[in-house]
């Protein structure tokens, strides 16, 4: 699969590798985060969160990590498909205002 | 019905014209968000609004003005906007501001120009 540890804007993939795509976020007061994925021409669409309690959760093919004492998030996603290609938005919410971090492109080769 | 409705899809606007955009969601939220969006940029937080009340008004120019008739509906109206003001608006909507753990239902987007 394909890591990377620091936060890259674009995400070039194997079909069936596994994907991970990193996130910093700023404020520490945050305590809860969600990941977004947005396909060209559409709105944002929620993928999976994690409050701060918690350092790891999973879903359909799809696990976050969260690392508050760097302020790192990651998502990773098992068996990459074609129609994984978008970008994808790690989201922080603090005082109930949700921001958004810089995307990450993630195109997969068949 | 999980499902942001933001009509128009498309909308093209002289620096002249007034416009509105409009969103609707039947979920039940009683928080609902203006984003903007630029082009290979993530979205910025525009205002949010709290049971019908805004609560957050990101600094927003004044040529952009929102509206929350009633808990289900929320439009933003556009007044003599600048060429720079062109980019995709997303309506979203999330549980009562209150709820800290929610997240937030967008919208598909207006993607706006402005000539």
């Amino acid at each position: 699969g394909e890591s990377v540890g620091l936060h890259l804007p674009t995400l070039s993939v194997q079909e069936g590798d596994n994907s991970i795509i990193n996130c910093a976020y700023s404020n520490s007061a945050s305590d809860y985060f969600i990941w977004y994925k947005q396909e060209s021409g559409k709105g944002p669409q929620f993928i999976i969160d994690i409050r701060s309690n918690m350092d790891k959760r999973q879903g359909q093919r799809v696990t976050v990590l969260l690392n508050k004492t760097v302020k790192h998030l990651s998502l990773q996603i098992a068996a990459t498909q074609p129609g994984d290609s978008a970008v994808y938005f790690c989201a922080e919410k603090n005082d109930y205002k949700l921001s958004f971090g810089a995307g990450t492109t993630v195109t997969v080769r068949a | 019905d999980t499902e942001v409705t933001q009509t128009p899809k498309h909308l093209v606007m002289g620096m002249t014209n007034k416009k509105s955009l409009k969103c609707e969601q039947h979920m039940g939220h009683r928080a609902m968000y203006w984003y903007k969006q630029k082009a290979k940029k993530p979205p910025e937080l525009m205002f949010v609004y709290s049971y019908e009340k805004l609560s957050i008004n990101e600094s927003v120019p004044s040529r952009f003005s929102p509206e929350c008739p009633n808990s289900s509906l929320l439009n933003l109206h556009l007044h003599a906007l600048q060429p720079e003001d062109s980019a995709l608006y997303l309506c979203a909507s999330s549980h009562s501001q209150g709820a800290r753990y929610t997240e937030a239902f967008f919208g598909q987007g207006t993607r706006l120009t402005v000539v």
